[in-house]
Formats: C-alpha cells, structure tokens, sequence
C-alpha cells in the first residue's frame, strides 16, 4: 500500500514532442503529489507538484494531471528539449505517525530527448 | 535554490565498518529527512529530525541512526555495513514558512562498501 508504481522506465522523444510519464498509487493518506527531475551527480530537484483536490496543474511547459478516483496521475512535459534530458520521479507525501512527512517514490524515467 | 550541502561527496568503506555522513540545511529549515538511493532507483525515506528528535522512521533497521544539531544540521550514522548499503545518501530540508512542506535535497554521499 506504500507503493508508487511508475512507467515507463525509459522513454525517447524527438526534441519539440510531447513526453508523457505515469504513476499510480494505492494509499489514500497520500496528500501531496511532487514530481522531481534528477540528473547524473545531482540530488532530485522539485520540477512542481499537486495537492489531490485538483485536477490539473500547469507551470510551463510542465502539467500534472490528477484522477483522484483511478489513484493515478501523470507528467507531461510539451515541447520536449534536449536539456530535459533526465531521470523524473513522481512522489507521494504522507504523513507518518510520528506527524513526519514521508515521501513514497516511483522508480524513476529515465527520459532522452534526441535533437 | 535549495542550500543543501552533504559531505563527503564520496566515500568507500568495507563490509562492517561505520560511517558518518554529514548534512547542512538552508538557513531556517529545521526539517531534515534522509533518503537511501540505490543505483537505478527511487530514494528510500529513512528517517527524518524535526526540532533535533526524530518524528518518523521508514523500514531500515536499527543501526541506521541519525542526529540534529541545535543549527538544524544533521547527520547519518550507519553502523556494521554491508554491502547493499551502497547507494547515494539524500538529505532534504523543509522550509517552515512553506505550506507545503517541500522537501528540498542535497547532492548527495555516494557510499561504497566493498
């Protein structure tokens, strides 16, 4: 019930299409919904994030969309540039018993996007 | 921009040994998880510190301890390890004027066992 199931474990894109990574989750305690974006060396960086009353969330050429009732939700990232060449991890945050706030992490995308 | 600084960068140890890994927060943050990576996964929660006790714990075993400083910086200790202990060692700190408890990491310790 802890698990985040996350797919596709690798995907390649031309440069200006659209990438689109997936997860789903079981635990309804879940409260908030982060995607980070990890390159070689680095520690994972929060690209944005969504709390489950809504629906939809765009920053750039950044959107999550959230189905609250399928436990799923998905990243889309539109005209895809070589730069966003990376590994992307959906989260899910919840709160422990101890009121710590866990996150729960899919296994990663590895995205290439070719020039 | 997140100021979270880990030391050392890398570090190898052999099977049974200690090991200390180092974190330092953005200024103000007094929130510190830790994360376990290994190699072509997602971080693991460990432990996080809040206030320098610890509020929640994921399923690592006991001789994974941790500590907070009254600044706020925290360390890892990892005692009698082995060999699936490598990985890449996360920290993260959370900003308390943030509603929503971001949690922001760090480079990360690459630790070797061998």
């Amino acid at each position: 019930q802890q698990q985040v199931k996350q797919s596709p474990q690798s995907l390649i894109v031309q440069k200006g299409g659209i990438s689109i990574i997936n997860c789903a989750y079981e635990n309804t305690a879940f409260d908030y919904f982060p995607w980070y974006q990890q390159f070689p060396g680095k520690g994972p960086a929060l690209l944005i994030a969504i709390r489950p009353d809504v629906s939809e969330k765009k920053e750039g050429r950044f959107t999550i969309s959230f189905n609250k009732s399928a436990k799923q939700f998905s990243l889309h990232i539109m005209d895809s540039q070589p730069g966003d060449s990376a590994t992307y991890f959906c989260a899910a945050r919840r709160k422990t018993s101890g009121s710590a706030r866990q996150l729960t992490f899919g296994s990663g995308t590895q995205l290439t996007v070719l020039p | 921009e997140t100021g979270v600084t880990q030391s050392p960068t890398h570090l190898i140890k052999t099977r049974g040994q200690q090991v200390t890994l180092r974190c330092s927060s953005q200024s103000g943050h007094n929130t510190v998880s830790w994360y376990q990576q290994a190699l072509g996964q997602g971080p693991q929660f460990i432990f996080q510190y809040y206030r320098e006790e610890e509020n929640g714990r994921g399923n690592f075993p006991p001789r994974f301890s941790g500590l907070q400083f009254p600044n706020y910086s925290s360390e890892l200790n990892v005692n009698a390890l082995e060999l699936d202990d490598s990985a890449l060692y996360l920290c993260a700190s959370v900003d308390p004027r943030d509603s929503t408890d971001t949690q922001y990491f760090g480079p990360g310790t690459r630790l070797t066992v061998l």
